[in-house]
């Protein structure tokens, strides 16, 4: 079974500022997905940034990016210029290219995003 | 649209109650979720349905029914819950269910009490 780990319950960055959230994953397969997902206190869960692991360019959305690791099972969020929107809680989700439970996110735990002003 | 619209909001049921939980899409989606959140938890995986057939049902028990009675809408009814059933209930969809790198949307939620 895959397991995502993400390390930091909680965060905190200045309005403007760039934070860097963490994740790490255990798999076997060679090839999968990456998300990260926003759950802001409307509850919404809200897809942010996407990543396949066969190819080895970094996504980018605006001022979200990723730092992805395969090696070293590692796919991190950096938000530039924070802003007070991007609070929220943040979900890692792993999904296989093969399965059979229907290509079901597997999330992290989360972490919780504060931006202060 | 690229709304998942979930009513209600909010429930309060008892245990003895029978009540449903509705998602509607108009995105023309094929694929549709239900997921069961606990506060400051992740989501957790409860069913699938693909061109309006149950395609995975993750062990969930028979208290809880989903039902898709076309394309457009997904409703899960509630019957005789327990107290640690009381969560949020979120709806998702996408395109088809078979591309793994494929966007879901999610509704706003159900958050339900069962007393």
């Amino acid at each position: 079974a895959q397991t995502v780990t993400q390390s930091q319950p909680e965060m905190s960055v200045q309005e403007a500022e760039t934070v860097t959230l963490s994740c790490t994953y255990d798999t076997s397969e060679s090839d999968y997905y990456l998300f990260w997902y926003k759950q802001p206190p409307s509850r919404q869960m809200i897809l942010v940034i996407r990543q396949e692991a066969y190819k080895q360019q970094n996504a980018t959305e605006n001022r979200f990016s990723v730092n992805f690791q395969k090696a070293a099972k590692s796919f991190s969020l950096k938000i530039s210029d924070s802003q007070l929107g991007d609070a929220a809680m943040y979900f890692c989700a792993y999904r296989p290219h093969n399965s059979n439970s229907g290509y079901a996110l597997n999330f992290g735990k989360g972490t919780s995003l504060l931006v202060t002003p | 649209d690229t709304e998942v619209t979930q009513t209600p909001k909010h429930l309060v049921m008892g245990m003895t109650n029978k009540k449903s939980l509705k998602c509607e899409q108009h995105m023309g989606h094929r694929a549709m979720y239900w997921y069961k959140q606990k506060a400051k938890k992740p989501p957790e995986l409860m069913f699938v349905y693909s061109y309006e057939k149950l395609s995975i049902n993750e062990s969930v028990p028979s208290r809880f029914s989903p039902e898709c009675p076309n394309s457009s809408l997904l409703n899960l009814h509630l019957h005789a819950l327990q107290p640690e059933d009381s969560a949020l209930y979120l709806c998702a969809s996408s395109q088809e269910e078979g591309t793994p790198y494929e966007k879901l949307f999610f509704g706003s939620g159900t958050q339900l009490s069962v007393l």
